[in-house]
């Protein structure tokens, strides 16, 4: 099982700022099968990149994705107060699919 | 969208089937998947199904819960017996494989005497 760990666990930021969240495998994800999700208090989890770099669809351009192998990264270029939330990342490069234990945004 | 139902507070030992209805989509021309999210923690992928009804299960419920579909009613279930405590959390019905794009609004389990 690949064991994925996000960091860092909390991130304070203002509105306009950049956001830099990372997540590193315990082995190298296959096809970069690499996924992020945002989720609000109440709310299902959304998709927001997938293969690592993929925006879903509806995603706005400031959400950006990058990496390979065991380090990704998620990039949120200018935070809109909307984008304050709990992100997520996700690897199906193994049999078995495993979320990492999020990263929460929050505001300064 | 996918709707959840069929959740609720049952005793530890017991047994509840859950629902999840496919509407603008085939359920079963898609991967179709259960996420849970115990209260305050993170999310855990439970069960796929796809295809004839090919089914994986993570080590944590295998032999527990048993994923199924019914394609005239366009519903996918999650059968679980022999529920735990540590069972207790939001289950989400999830479409796909690699990701998932499209989630259901989720239905609470809570596994409690």
């Amino acid at each position: 099982e690949i064991v994925l760990t996000q960091s860092p666990g909390t991130l304070s930021l203002s509105p306009g700022e950049r956001a830099t969240l990372s997540c590193r495998a315990s082995q190298s994800i296959s096809n970069s099968q690499l996924a992020w999700y945002q989720q609000k208090p109440g709310q299902a989890p959304r998709l927001l990149i997938y293969d690592a770099s993929s925006r879903a669809t509806g995603i706005p351009d400031r959400f950006s994705g990058s990496g390979s192998g065991t380090d990704f990264t998620l990039t949120i270029s200018r935070l809109e107060p909307e984008d304050f939330a709990v992100y997520y990342c996700q690897q199906s490069g193994s049999s078995f699919v495993t979320f990492g234990p999020g990263t929460k945004v929050d505001i300064k | 969208q996918l709707v959840e139902t069929g959740g609720g507070l049952i005793q530890p030992g017991g047994s509840l089937r859950l629902s999840c209805a496919g509407s603008g989509l085939t359920v079963s021309g898609n991967y179709m998947d259960w996420v849970r999210q115990a209260p305050g923690k993170g999310l855990e992928w439970v069960s796929l199904i796809y295809g004839g009804g090919t089914a994986y299960y993570a080590d944590s419920v295998k032999g527990r819960f048993t994923i199924s579909r019914d394609n005239s009613k366009n519903t996918v279930y999650l059968q679980m017996n022999i529920l735990r405590d540590e069972d207790t959390a939001i289950y989400y019905c999830a479409r796909g494989r690699t990701h998932f794009d499209l989630w259901g609004q989720g239905t609470l389990v809570t596994v409690s005497s």
